[in-house]
């Protein structure tokens, strides 16, 4: 089976600190994803990466940055925390095949800014 | 550009009932679709799927078929029980590796 492991169930921080989040898959996954979960609004994509050192902004990418720098692990980054940011926060992997392989889905991080 | 539309929540059924969920989507060309199920403090498991017209997907009783005419992929199942109560997300993937989620159908099954 899939593993997808994000670093950190719960994370509390302050507003204006540098936050990480962390996730790591190990079935060889060329494609990784970030994913904002917020009530009422689904799941947002903030950046993915199709491989190695490359990245790409979602539909949310502002006040966000990521990191690629093994295959295994994708890093999310929070230049400045600010209390918008919290959120549930959901990192996912896909292999690259044919005909749309489906997500695998870490257990989600639960941040809150204070 | 793409996106889903599902049915708001919150729904909440008796044990045995029949569930249908409502899914419709706008996308151009020939998306994929999913049904995924988030369970409480857990992340999304992917439910079933369908890859092309009139493909039925099905998993642990649930069901749902990609209707192109009427660009539907509604989640049925016969008879829920308690352990199906969690929030349910339709989602469509289209020519990248992209996924584009509803707002997801929190769904609670009393006994």
């Amino acid at each position: 089976d899939v593993k997808v492991t994000q670093s950190s169930r719960y994370l509390v921080k302050r507003t204006g600190e540098k936050v990480f989040l962390e996730c790591v898959q190990d079935m060889d996954h060329e494609n990784m994803f970030w994913y904002r979960q917020d009530p009422g609004l689904g799941l947002r994509l903030i950046y993915f990466s199709y491989d190695v050192k490359m990245k790409e902004k979602g539909d949310i990418p502002e006040g966000y940055s990521v990191s690629r720098e093994k295959k295994e692990r994708f890093s999310l980054i929070l230049e400045s925390a600010s209390t918008n940011q919290t959120s549930m926060y959901l990192c996912a992997s896909s292999s690259t095949g044919y005909r749309n392989q489906p997500q695998h889905f870490g257990d989600g991080t639960r941040l809150s800014i204070l | 550009g793409d996106s889903v539309t599902q049915m708001e929540g919150p729904v909440t059924l008796s044990e045995e009932a029949f569930l249908t969920i409502n899914c419709t989507y706008t996308a151009t060309g020939y998306p994929s679709l999913f049904w995924y199920v988030q369970y409480p403090g857990e992340g999304l498991q992917l439910l079933l799927k369908a890859t092309k017209a009139d493909d039925k997907g099905s998993n642990k009783g649930f069901e749902a078929t990609y209707r192109k005419e009427t660009t539907s992929f509604h989640l049925e199942k016969g008879s829920v029980q308690v352990s199906d109560s969690a929030v349910y997300f339709c989602a469509l993937q289209g020519g990248n590796e992209k996924l584009t989620f509803g707002t997801g159908t929190r769904l609670t099954i009393i006994p």
